[in-house]
């Protein structure tokens, strides 16, 4: 079975700061893994994934993700955010023989303040 | 192109009674799935179709919730009777090539009183 922790509910963070949200998921098989992020009132997003090769991925607002395979992590860092990231991000992962099924975390929100 | 539209976007009603929730997906997609957010919780898979039939409904907490995905096109998720644990947010994502690709609606937010 597969299960996702994202250890902190809240994140409040002033305008420009560093900030990483972090991702530890358990797993007895092969993962791929996912951020998504959800701005008020809309559908989730998918920000960035890992699937295979580099352990470092990008989206193209800015944020980045690192796969640890032996911390079993894949924390989401940004050198400075923005008032627009304010939102909730939700880590996922499914498992390589049934990518069709995604096992998320209790979700991070982000709350960037001015 | 549009996304995936839900409805409604909320939803309150009595417990024991019936509620149909809908999911348009993207045109063209043949995956579609449904998920739950419970409390604040995490977000968790309840099914999946492949066009009409259902490929994994491993989620799907009892017997009193029904998905139906007639034609392949929009689908559908009945709570009958529906019970206060049942409350939460209902996500429909579809994908046009398997799981690498979800995209989401904005969920139906049910609250049974």
């Amino acid at each position: 079975a597969q299960s996702v922790t994202q250890l902190d509910s809240q994140v409040p963070v002033f305008e420009e700061a560093p900030v990483e949200l972090r991702c530890n998921y358990s797993s007895s098989v092969s993962v791929y893994l996912f951020w998504y992020v959800q701005y008020p009132n809309q559908g989730l997003q998918l920000l960035l994934k890992y699937l295979s090769g580099s352990t470092l991925v990008e989206s193209i607002n800015g944020f980045e993700a690192e796969f640890n395979k032996s911390q079993t992590s894949f924390h989401l860092r940004k050198p400075s955010v923005h008032i627009s990231d304010t939102a909730e991000y939700f880590c996922a992962v499914s498992p390589i023989y049934n990518f069709n099924k995604f096992y998320f975390g209790s979700g991070t929100k982000l709350n960037v303040k001015p | 192109e549009a996304g995936v539209t839900q409805f409604p976007s909320h939803s309150v009603i009595e417990k024991g009674q019936t509620v149909t929730l809908r999911c348009d997906p993207i045109s063209g997609h043949d995956n579609l799935y449904w998920y739950r957010r419970v409390m604040g919780k995490e977000i968790k898979f309840l099914l999946h179709f492949v066009k009409e039939s259902k490929q994994d409904e491993s989620g799907m907490p009892n017997n009193r919730f029904l998905a139906e995905r007639t034609g392949g096109t929009y689908s559908t998720l009945k709570v009958q009777p529906a019970e206060l644990e049942d409350s939460g947010v209902y996500f429909c994502a579809s994908s046009q090539d398997g799981g690498f690709g979800q995209f989401f609606g904005p969920g139906t937010r049910l609250t049974v009183l």
